[in-house]
């Protein structure tokens, strides 16, 4: 079965330094999105992203967050400068279409960890 | 009052028993309902979706919406221990929003052989 894969599985930063987590969503999928779980709590929306736009954004995704198509199967997230309420878990998920209700199918998740 | 709310548990049962997984929410806009489960370590896989009230099957499982409570039900029927794992509700369809999903804690479900 189809799934998306990120990479790395786990990431350690130290404060201040920029980080990149990399997305491979689900070949025929239109729609990319990132969520974040920080330990303990529950799954929260970032961003969607279609047609190289942002759809969506929720307002922890501030300044210091970006999202990027680089090529035709990549998806990633770069946090600029990286805060110790970054570290959480990041989830990327892709849909085959956008709008309410369209089943959002996730990947295992980057652990990232601020020092 | 949290826009959605699940006992996280932990909720512990033997092998065979149902199981019944519960979420309330708060925004009256919430159209679309999904079950995910979560295995340790590994990011949230798609179990049930529903549109609206009503019950939907799946082999074992069975996911129920009442809007008019505002309450989201995942019923496991013949647990198994593979069974075992955290479940997460999910909703979207909240007004102006159209790609957010809206999730619950989990709750940490354990089937003991």
């Amino acid at each position: 079965e189809p799934e998306v894969t990120q990479t790395p599985s786990h990431q350690v930063t130290q404060m201040g330094q920029e980080v990149i987590l990399r997305c491979v969503p689900i070949s025929n999928h239109l729609y990319f999105y990132w969520y974040r779980q920080i330990l303990g709590q529950k799954v929260e929306f970032l961003v969607s992203f279609y047609n190289n736009e942002i759809s969506e954004k929720s307002e922890i995704f501030d300044d210091q967050f970006s999202v990027e198509r680089p090529d035709g199967s990549n998806f990633t997230l770069k946090i600029r400068s990286t805060k110790l309420e970054d570290s959480a878990m990041y989830f990327c998920a892709s849909s085959l279409e956008g709008g309410a209700g369209q089943p959002q199918h996730f990947g295992d998740g980057t652990r990232l960890s601020i020092l | 009052q949290k826009e959605v709310e699940q006992d996280p548990g932990p909720l512990s049962v033997p092998e065979g028993a149902i199981v019944s997984l519960n979420c309330t929410y708060s925004n009256s806009a919430f159209q679309y309902f999904m079950w995910y489960r979560q295995y340790s370590r590994k990011g949230p896989e798609l179990l049930m979706y529903t549109y609206s009230s009503g019950n939907k099957e799946d082999g074992r499982f069975t996911a129920q919406v009442d809007k008019s409570s505002k309450y989201i039900s995942l019923f496991i029927r013949d647990s198994q221990p593979s069974d075992s794992a955290t479940y997460l509700c999910a909703m979207s369809g909240s007004g102006g929003s159209n790609y957010k999903l809206t999730f619950g804690k989990g709750t940490l479900l354990t089937v003991n052989p």
